[in-house]
């Protein structure tokens, strides 16, 4: 399986700050990374897919990239409804596919 | 705009069979050559995916859970389907139902299960 690494675990911020959240993949996943955002008792939410486009109606502030196997979610501009926790998936490797433990950014 | 909906028994005991149901509405589950994906999260932990299915056949399973799983899709009532075998507590988590086989983009809400005597 690939090990998708997340960094940090947990990352206080304050609105209007710009927060970076990093993931990195044991292996090559070429491009194939999706990022979520979610929130206590919902589902998560896909915000970015292949590493860097952005899903339909995701406010442009949330921006990926990549470089390697480190891959990057950046949100410039915090919102209030920001706070959440992040997840990155890969879907190179399709056996199986597989997330990384998680990055809660809270106040 | 598609809808996915999770219904099933909240609580199962160990060694039994853990069966949920995912409707779809909003869309025909044969329509867009969609895969049909289970994910589940345990509590406050990660996210972990399961499988998925398509329509017409064709099932891929994490080897993780050692041939435990069966996804099926019932075209005649716009759903699929999730069986585990032989569950143990480590299989209590929020169990949800998306569409894709890739990335998900269309999530059900989630429902907790728990096992547990």
């Amino acid at each position: 399986d690939i090990q998708m690494t997340q960094s940090p675990s947990t990352l206080s911020a304050s609105i209007g700050d710009r927060v970076t959240i990093t993931c990195r993949a044991s292996q090559s996943v070429s491009n194939w990374l999706a990022w979520y955002q979610q929130k206590p008792g919902k589902a998560p939410r896909l915000l970015i897919y292949d590493a860097s486009a952005l899903e339909t109606g995701v406010p442009s502030r949330f921006i990926g990239s990549a470089s390697g196997t480190e891959f990057t979610l950046t949100i410039t501009g915090l919102q209030p409804e920001d706070f959440a926790t992040y997840y990155c998936q890969q879907y190179n490797s399709f056996f199986p596919l597989t997330f990384g433990g998680g990055t809660k950014v809270e106040i | 705009q598609v809808q996915l909906q999770e219904s099933g028994p909240g609580l199962v005991k160990p060694a039994q069979t853990l069966s949920l149901t995912c409707s779809v509405s909003g869309a025909s589950i044969t329509s867009g050559n969609y895969y049909w994906s289970w994910l589940r999260q345990a509590p406050g932990k990660g996210l972990e995916w399961l499988g998925y299915s398509f329509y017409s056949g064709g099932t891929f399973y994490n080897p993780s859970l050692n041939s435990r799983l069966t996804i099926s899709v019932d075209m005649a009532k716009n759903l699929f389907s999730l069986s585990l075998i032989s569950v143990t507590a480590a299989d209590t988590a929020v169990y949800f139902c998306a569409r894709g086989k890739q990335r998900f983009a269309k999530w059900g809400q989630g429902i907790l299960v728990t096992v547990s005597s």
